[in-house]
């Protein structure tokens, strides 16, 4: 079946240094991607997506490319600030019946120190 | 708009009893799915809703757990005879696009569940 696999956390960070946190899919064919953000305390936001293959997804200073080849949508930031803290979670929508729903990897908790 | 609200934020609960969840989606969404969370994992598909109609049922969703939406609008989750296992974070999320790949989910707060 379809999965999602992110790279483990926890992930420290000083402020103002460059972020990658790792995330590749598993699927049949081709679906959405997402990364969706949990501050402290705070639901599921969407953070960024992208639909289709070498799509750009960005917000806030972050971005994430969807590559088929690779099979991969690495969040990137350049320059994180202390705010950044909070979990992050990849995910990508089922493919064809499974379109509705979404398929998560575990999360990454990252921690930005002043 | 409010957003997604869920219903109770906390509950604590015996093992053996029943419990209900209620989720309030974002109005005129007509998707609305349940999903659960345990501690230091991503969340996990348990079924999804158009308007009225359940249309996908995880296998995570045992004969103990029920959903429904009477009158698509708000939902409920129940779970029946509880088990220290049921313990997770239940996460409401709602939609408003028809079909496709291209649509986002927004999420409710979520009810914390302890099965003591």
């Amino acid at each position: 079946g379809d999965s999602v696999t992110q790279m483990e956390g926890p992930v420290t960070l000083s402020e103002e240094a460059f972020l990658t946190i790792n995330c590749t899919y598993t699927a049949t064919g081709y679906p959405s991607l997402f990364w969706y953000v949990q501050y402290p305390g705070e639901g599921l936001q969407l953070l960024l997506k992208a639909t289709k293959a070498d799509d750009k997804g960005s917000n806030k200073g972050f971005e994430a490319t969807y590559r088929k080849e690779t099979t991969s949508f690495h969040l990137e930031k350049g320059s994180v600030q202390v705010s950044d803290s909070a979990v992050y979670f990849c995910a990508s929508s089922g493919v064809g019946q499974g379109a509705q729903k979404l398929v998560f990897g575990q999360g990454t908790r990252l921690t930005i120190n002043p | 708009d409010t957003g997604v609200s869920q219903d109770p934020r906390h509950k604590i609960t015996k093992r053996g009893q029943n419990v209900t969840f209620r989720c309030d989606p974002i109005s005129e969404h007509n998707r609305l799915y349940w999903y659960r969370q345990t501690l230091g994992q991503g969340p996990e598909f348990l079924t999804y809703f158009q308007n009225e109609a359940q249309l996908e049922k995880s296998r995570l969703l045992s004969d103990r757990f029920s959903a429904e939406r009477p009158k698509g609008s708000f939902s409920t989750l129940e779970i029946q005879r509880t088990e220290q296992g049921d313990s997770a974070m239940y996460l409401c999320a709602s939609s408003s696009l028809p079909g496709g790949a291209n649509y986002e989910q927004y999420f409710g707060p979520g009810t914390r569940l302890t099965v003591t």
